[in-house]
Order: structure tokens, then C-alpha cells, then sequence
């Protein structure tokens, strides 16, 4: 089944490490995208990507970084310089030139 | 910049009807849509509107007017199930991003 998978769904960490959630899609989407949401708030932009090798930074970027080395991946790290990193992280891809988004089952992410 | 914005929180009783509202401000609009989000599930695909006008999808419609910058949807003949968080997103053209508002939260009593 096509489809967009990340892993783990519930992932602990102590503050001041870094960690990485992984998103996979074998969509054959070109671009992919990376959401923040916290309670009572929308999803929020922290990374998205048009094409391998190639990303932009969102509206919350700090504190996050990615890497786009292959179509069907796209994993962000949240790295000790993000403040308040403890929230539900959802990944998203879209065909070229996209219009609807496909969203992964998301990562809730803890730091203790 | 983008101004999404959408009630916080709407209750309704099961086979009712429902309407979420949505006003937006925005520069290079190219669209609507509209998710569900079922509470630590993703957001599902409900509608995209692009022409001003109704769409209709079985129990769900929603409506664009691009003049006003209003956006509904509407929800009929309610099910517990349809108790979930729906989310209104703006898609620009210029770079194909999606930018949410916060989402209504919308409970279905029996």
C-alpha cells in the first residue's frame, strides 16, 4: 500500500538531546513537508522540501534542521537549541505541483 | 503574512446540522481545504474549493466565496463519530505551502 509512515509514534527524550524523527512516503511525491502541533493551535511549518537535495525553512524553523538526500525521505532532527520541543510532529507530502496534502500518521514527541 | 481564522469550539446533537465557519487574509490564494482530525490521528482530506461555490461530498459540503474571504463547512445528519477537530488550510500559489487556522473542535452529543 502507498502511503507515508514515521516512526516511532510516542518517542521520550531528556532535555538537551538531540533527536531525529524519520518520514518515509513511497508516493512518489516530490515535495514533503514537516508540522508542528500543539494543543489548541493549527499544524505550523517548521521545514518543507520541493525536490531532493533541496529544502526551505517554514514559519518555526529554529532549532530544527532536515535533509532531503532522497525522494522518499525526509527526516528532521530537534535539536537541544529548540526551546520547547515536547509536541505532536506531523509529516506531509504532495504531488508536483500539489494540491492536496497527505499527512503520516504523526510522532509525539516528549522531552523530560 | 496569513490571518486564518475558525471558532475554537462548536457542539452539536447527533443527526443534526452544523456549520464551521472560516475567514481568511491572504496574499496569493489559490485555494481551500478543509481536514478532519480525529484527536492523535493525522489530518484526513475532506474538500478543496477553488471556484466560488458549493461542493458536495455525501453529508459533508463546503462553500468559497474568493471575494469575501470566507470559506465554510457543513456538516449534516451528524454521527458520534464526525466528533473530531476540522481543520481550515489556505494553499498559495506562489509556493504551494499550506497555512492552517486552529482548528474547531466540534462534539456530537447523543
Amino acid at each position: 500500500d502507498g502511503g507515508i509512515t514515521q516512526s516511532p509514534k510516542y518517542l521520550f527524550r531528556k532535555e538537551g538531546q538531540n533527536v531525529t524523527l524519520s518520514c518515509e512516503q513511497n508516493l512518489n511525491h516530490d515535495a514533503m513537508y514537516w508540522y508542528r502541533q500543539d494543543p489548541g493551535q493549527g499544524l505550523r511549518l517548521i521545514y518543507y522540501s520541493q525536490i531532493v537535495n533541496d529544502f526551505q525553512k517554514g514559519d518555526i524553523a529554529e532549532g530544527y534542521s532536515v535533509s532531503r538526500e532522497k525522494k522518499e525521505s525526509f527526516p528532521l532532527t530537534v535539536t537541544s537549541a529548540q526551546k520547547n520541543p515536547t509536541a505532536f510532529y506531523l509529516c506531509a507530502s504532495s504531488p508536483p505541483r500539489g494540491n492536496e496534502q497527505f499527512f503520516g500518521p504523526g510522532t509525539r514527541l516528549t522531552v523530560l | 503574512g496569513q490571518n486564518i481564522d475558525q471558532p475554537t469550539e462548536m457542539t452539536a446533537t447527533e443527526g443534526a446540522i452544523v456549520q464551521i465557519n472560516c475567514t481568511y487574509q491572504t496574499s496569493g490564494f489559490n485555494g481551500l481545504f478543509w481536514y478532519q482530525q480525529h484527536a492523535g490521528e493525522a489530518p484526513t482530506f475532506l474538500s478543496y474549493n477553488v471556484l466560488d461555490g458549493l461542493e458536495e461530498k455525501g453529508r459533508f459540503s463546503s462553500f468559497l466565496s474568493r471575494s469575501k474571504g470566507y470559506s465554510y463547512l457543513l456538516l449534516k445528519e451528524l454521527q458520534m463519530k464526525d466528533s473530531a477537530s476540522y481543520l481550515c488550510a489556505v494553499h498559495n500559489w506562489d509556493d504551494y505551502k499550506l497555512s492552517f487556522g486552529a482548528g474547531t473542535t466540534v462534539t456530537v452529543r447523543a
